[in-house]
């Protein structure tokens, strides 16, 4: 089973900051690598696909890289509908398609 | 627009068993996609239960020891999620979500799970 951990585990940041979110996986993933935000009291949104792929919608400010075990969610200026908790999950076989504890990201 | 809702009971009894439904409105639940369900239990994160490809098979999470059962009713384009032998440890709001297919499109030949129900809060509890 492939884990995923990411770090930080929480960070706080100010509106127009950049944040930068790591996600690594136990065993390669290739590029089957996807990124979720989700605000409380919402249902998760997907924001990227493919490791780095923008879901249809999902701001320029978000962007994402990697490919087989270490990946980065970067988004490049806060806005105030940024703070969240995100996830990375991957989608290689076999399953479970486990997630990632998550990164907080909270206003300073 | 593709829309998700999720329904059931939202108190189980320990040891019972967990029923939920998702019906999906504005697309057929019989193409290329596979149909998830995910749990967060109380402020904890994400949990991975499993999905279903109307097609052909259905897979879920090892970690869940054989008590799930997903299964499909293109018929009604539902999908639904059996737990049994609940306990306080499957308390969380599930939501169900469909992993929509790209096929050559992109590299994985999965957008990912882009439409996502409202989620229900299920509590097990005598």
């Amino acid at each position: 089973e492939v884990v995923l951990t990411q770090s930080p585990a929480s960070v706080s940041l100010s509106p127009g900051e950049r944040a930068t979110l790591s996600c690594r996986a136990s065993h390669s993933v290739s590029n089957f690598l996807f990124w979720y935000q989700h605000k409380p009291g919402q249902s998760p949104r997907l924001l990227i696909y493919d490791a780095s792929n923008r879901a249809t919608g999902i701001p320029a400010r978000f962007s994402a890289s990697g490919s087989g075990t270490d990946f980065t969610l970067t988004i490049s200026s806060l806005e105030p509908e940024d703070f969240a908790v995100y996830y990375c999950q991957h989608r290689s076989s076999p399953p479970p398609f486990t997630f990632g504890p998550g990164t907080k990201v909270d206003l300073k | 627009q593709v829309q998700l809702q999720e329904s059931g009971p939202g108190l189980v009894k320990p040891s019972g068993t967990l029923s939920l439904t998702c019906v999906v409105s504005g697309a057929s639940i019989n193409t290329n996609d596979w149909w998830s369900w995910v749990r967060q239990p109380l402020g904890k994160g994400l949990e991975w239960i499993g999905e279903i490809y109307p097609r052909g098979n259905s897979i879920d999470n090892p970690s869940l020891n054989n008590r799930v059962t997903i299964s499909v009713d293109t018929s009604k384009n539902e999908f639904s999620l059996r737990l049994t032998s609940v306990t306080a440890a499957d308390t969380a709001v599930y939501y169900c979500a469909r992993v929509s297919y790209c096929g050559g499109e992109c590299y994985s030949g999965y957008h990912g799970m882009d439409v996502w129900g409202q989620g229900i809060t299920v509590i097990v509890s005598s």
